[in-house]
């Protein structure tokens, strides 16, 4: 079956401009993450949807950050007044279940979105 | 804070040879996760192998194995018979449990490099 996809996979935009970076999770996962991940470090997490809820934007760097599920499908991460230090790679992942009790399931990855802010 | 701390930024090993992969986290919680991933050069990054802290056995998946120490809050990665396609970037990750947060926690990588 398909993967988490993610569009576009590279984006270049001008800073103070508005982005949208799209996620297309497995059919059928409640859970999705929002990533970021900067050159050269590992995966920092934004956000984590509990199908159309965010139940954790604790990781969401300030209020340009924005996330939305509203069919508890598709998401989009949207980053207003971008800035050159938003440039990385955007990472989305969907599990099946996200926690419960037998602990975190297997989370899928999606290739990520390239942002460049020049 | 949880920290995940990765000191190899690279390593080599000949293909067929074992190698192992160093991580280590801070923690004053007493039950959490820990994972291995790994992201070739397409980016998307795949779950390797996974320990729950209360279980004390070490964990194995096929060539894959991990040498759990918690009390020296030690998460290493053992790669056996290393293949070619074992060339990715590796990260160690952790996530707590049942505290409300469902942050994953990332180290910052090792980069393994298999020679032929």
């Amino acid at each position: 079956g398909a993967g988490v996809s993610q569009t576009p996979s590279n984006k270049v935009t001008e800073k103070g401009k508005y982005v949208e970076l799209r996620c297309d999770p497995i059919s059928g996962h409640t859970a999705l993450y929002w990533y970021r991940q900067s050159l050269g470090q590992g995966p920092e997490f934004l956000i984590y949807f509990q199908g159309t809820g965010a139940a954790d934007d604790s990781g969401l760097p300030n209020d340009r950050f924005f996330a939305v599920r509203p069919e508890g499908s598709v998401s989009t991460l949207k980053i207003q007044r971008t800035e050159r230090g938003d440039s990385a790679v955007y990472l989305c992942a969907s599990s099946s279940r996200g926690t419960g009790g037998f602990g975190p399931d297997t989370q899928y990855f999606g290739p990520g979105t390239r942002l460049t802010v020049l | 804070a949880q920290t995940v701390t990765q000191s190899q930024p690279e390593m080599s090993v000949q293909e067929a040879e074992t190698v192992t992969l160093s991580c280590t986290y801070d923690t004053s919680e007493s039950d959490y996760y820990l994972f291995w991933y790994k992201q070739p050069p397409s980016r998307q990054m795949i779950l390797v192998i996974r320990q729950e802290a209360y279980k004390q056995q070490n964990a194995t998946e096929n060539r894959f194995s991990v040498n759990f120490q918690k009390a020296a809050k030690s998460f290493s990665l053992k790669i056996s018979d290393s293949q070619l396609g074992d060339a990715a970037m590796y990260f160690c990750a952790y996530r707590s449990v049942g505290s409300g947060t469902y942050k994953y926690i990332f180290g910052t990588g090792t980069r393994l490099k298999v020679l032929a």
